[in-house]
């Protein structure tokens, strides 16, 4: 059984604050995505990583960065926290090649940045 | 900007129908479809993929893929107030997958 974990399920952070999300998967996945989901407008893709410290941007990576030193782990990075990143954010893990099989999702993190 | 369109709902069905949910895709090239479903509060999971034209089923769940028409449905048979969720439809772009923003599916007792 795939098992995809994130470090918290509810964070609240304050304007300019870093925040580091943390993904940990445990199925030996070449690849990881983090997603933000809001109200109206969907999954929305940040960044992905292809293999340990390959990444590319996804739609919307203005104001994040990740980080993936292990296979096993891959974490979002707000380098300062700002009102419209309040999200539930989504990490998802899938064998190669990726995006012919499918996605599996952690728990999500609702952050709140105040 | 590959789009995948999925009618927003409320889709409000009454215990023991069908349900019929409708997605259609912009991308020729897209090889993989998958439906999730969401819980209000919780992550998607997986309920089918699909990969060929045709239909697929799973238990109460049916896929059908048309690619020649770019859209891909998911049926539930025998809905259950338990299935009340919000279905999302992905498809396959390059290394990620492009979801729709889902379909809010209400089953009445």
């Amino acid at each position: 059984d795939v098992k995809v974990t994130q470090s918290s399920r509810y964070l609240v952070k304050r304007t300019g604050e870093k925040v580091f999300l943390e993904c940990v998967q445990d199925m030996d996945h070449e690849n990881m995505f983090w997603y933000r989901q809001d109200p109206g407008l969907g999954l929305r893709l940040i960044y992905f990583s292809y293999d340990v410290k390959m990444k590319e941007k996804g739609d919307i990576p203005e104001g994040y960065s990740v980080s993936r030193e292990k296979k096993e782990r891959f974490s979002l990075i707000l380098e300062s926290a700002s009102t419209n990143q309040t999200s539930m954010y989504l990490c998802a893990s899938s064998p190669d090649p990726a995006g012919y099989y499918e996605q599996y999702f952690g728990p999500g993190t609702r952050l709140t940045v105040t | 900007q590959k789009e995948v369109e999925q009618n927003s709902g409320p889709l409000s069905v009454p215990e023991g129908a069908i349900a019929s949910l409708n997605c259609t895709y912009s991308d020729r090239g897209s090889q993989s479809f998958f439906w999730y479903r969401q819980y209000s509060g919780k992550s998607p999971e997986l309920i089918m993929f699909i990969y060929s034209n045709g239909d697929k089923e799973d238990g109460r769940f049916t896929a059908q893929l048309n690619k020649a028409s770019q859209y891909v449905s998911l049926l539930i048979r025998d809905s259950q107030p338990s299935d009340s969720a919000t279905y999302l439809c992905a498809v396959n772009a390059g290394y990620a997958l492009n979801f729709g923003k889902g379909t809010s599916l209400l089953v009445t007792p």
